[in-house]
């Protein structure tokens, strides 16, 4: 499967201000998706992100606070902006490789995000 | 109710043992049905896909009954790096989003 790596890997950061997150793929994907993951919680998708296309997002996520970029078929950037205690959580971006393995998600190894 | 419900545990068994996980879910047009394994401060790695007939790798044996809307992970003689939390993952009707369960805590004690 895909090696998907992400920077930073944790980050501590005061309320108000933005992180900028990013993964990388060692191949080409089409299909890559931004997830957080609570304290304790499972994991709910904030975003798709396609490339060439606007970010797809869900209930409950918009542009203004979680802005994606998807530069490329093996890049994409995810910003926290304008942080709060609350957005302390794990990022993490996964991407489906398809054909044979169509609908199966390979997760990066996750952002630890602290917010004080 | 929620899309996709699991028995948040602990599991507790000793070395050996075979347990059982369940998973129910909402959505009846939902296409493809996965359980992924999470180590404590990893990333969820897939563990195996589920087929309506069932399939089996190793140990693992998951099961898929579509009128029940129920999935289920068999575990026999459970290792001790079993231990992680077994995530019940559910596609929706396209097959292109995922939905998590909250997730199932395992403990092999020796």
């Amino acid at each position: 499967s895909a090696v998907i790596s992400q920077k930073p890997s944790r980050d501590i950061c005061q309320r108000g201000t933005s992180l900028t997150i990013q993964c990388q793929v060692d191949s080409q994907v089409t299909m890559m998706f931004w997830y957080r993951q609570q304290p304790g919680q499972s994991l709910t998708l904030i975003a798709t992100a396609n490339q060439g296309s606007e970010a797809t997002y869900e209930s409950g996520f918009v542009i203004d606070k979680f802005p994606i970029s998807r530069p490329n078929l093996t890049f994409s950037t995810l910003t926290v902006s304008n942080m709060s205690p609350e957005d302390s959580s794990i990022y993490l971006c996964s991407v489906e490789e398809g054909g044979r393995k169509k609908y199966e998600q390979f997760f990066g190894p996750g952002t630890r995000l602290t917010v004080l | 109710r929620k899309e996709v419900e699991q028995d948040p545990g602990p599991f507790n068994v000793p070395e050996g043992a075979t347990v059982a996980f369940n998973c129910t879910y909402s959505n009846s047009a939902s296409q493809s049905f996965f359980w992924y394994r999470q180590d404590c401060r990893k990333e969820p790695k897939l563990l195996m896909s589920v087929y309506s007939s069932g399939n089996e790798d190793g140990r693992f044996t998951a099961q898929l009954n579509r009128a029940s809307q129920y999935i289920s992970l068999l575990i026999r003689d459970s290792k001790l790096s079993d231990s992680a939390t077994y995530l019940c993952v559910v596609t929706n009707n396209a097959g292109n989003m995922l939905t998590f369960g909250g997730g199932t805590r395992l403990m092999v004690k020796p």
